[in-house]
């Protein structure tokens, strides 16, 4: 089983519309979150960290259900330059490895 | 501002050569890291280093040596390359040392080297 699991989509939505994505984790010492994103060819960036109790940036809400071990990425009111793969990603804390574990990422394509 | 900076961007080899993928930072980050990117695989650690004269082997290490004589550079040497070795690779460094007092942060990517390896 992948240490950070994630759909890999294509999620082909119109613009306006909300759309959600959620990546499961198996190590359940993991302690810290993120959603980065990756425009085509290009490199990941940050997107935002994911806190225990949610957080929302604009039209992004990053959720955390530590029981489950899931985390979710929100986007309301899709827009073009939105279209990119979101890659969800996973602290290995207590593996004595300092580096994050990136998820294979979902793609979103969002269109007129 | 230059942030990461990785040479070459593109790289052709032919089975059993070696190079070297450069890559520098000149954000005084202590974390630097190689990443490489495969279809369907996700980005997966080759090797890191926490400072300069520090590094350790990530998930997939065989095959690549590093080092770290100063904090800005931090090359990933192909010793023998193999066409499984064909792949995106990524640099990413973060001014955080330890992963314990920040858990984890925010990683700054260089626009990564596409090889291939015929």
């Amino acid at each position: 089983r992948k240490e950070v699991e994630q759909d890999p989509g294509p999620f082909n939505v119109p613009e306006g519309a909300t759309v959600a994505f959620n990546c499961t984790y198996s190590n359940s010492a993991s302690q810290s979150f993120f959603w980065y994103r990756q425009d085509c060819r290009k490199e990941p960036k940050l997107l935002m960290s994911v806190y225990s109790s949610g957080n929302e940036d604009g039209r992004f809400t990053a959720q955390l259900n530590r029981a489950s071990q899931y985390i979710s990425l929100l986007i309301r009111d899709s827009k073009l330059s939105d279209s990119a793969t979101y890659l969800c990603v996973v602290n290995r804390w207590g593996t004595g490895r300092r580096a994050l574990t990136f998820g294979s990422g979902t793609r979103l394509q969002v269109q007129p | 501002n230059a942030g990461v900076t990785q040479t070459p961007k593109f790289q052709v080899l032919k089975t059993g050569q070696s190079m070297t993928l450069q890559c520098a930072q000149d954000m005084n980050h202590e974390y630097m890291s190689w990443y490489r990117q495969d279809p369907g695989m996700g980005l997966r650690l080759i090797h890191y280093s926490v400072g300069a004269g520090i590094t350790d082997q990530g998930e997939v290490p065989n095959g690549y040596n590093v080092s770290r004589s100063t904090t800005e550079d931090f090359p990933l040497r192909l010793l023998s390359a193999a066409p499984s070795q064909t792949s995106v690779y990524f640099c990413a460094s973060t001014p955080d040392r330890s992963w314990v007092a920040t858990l984890g942060g925010e990683l700054f990517f260089g626009e990564g080297s596409r090889l291939t390896v015929l």
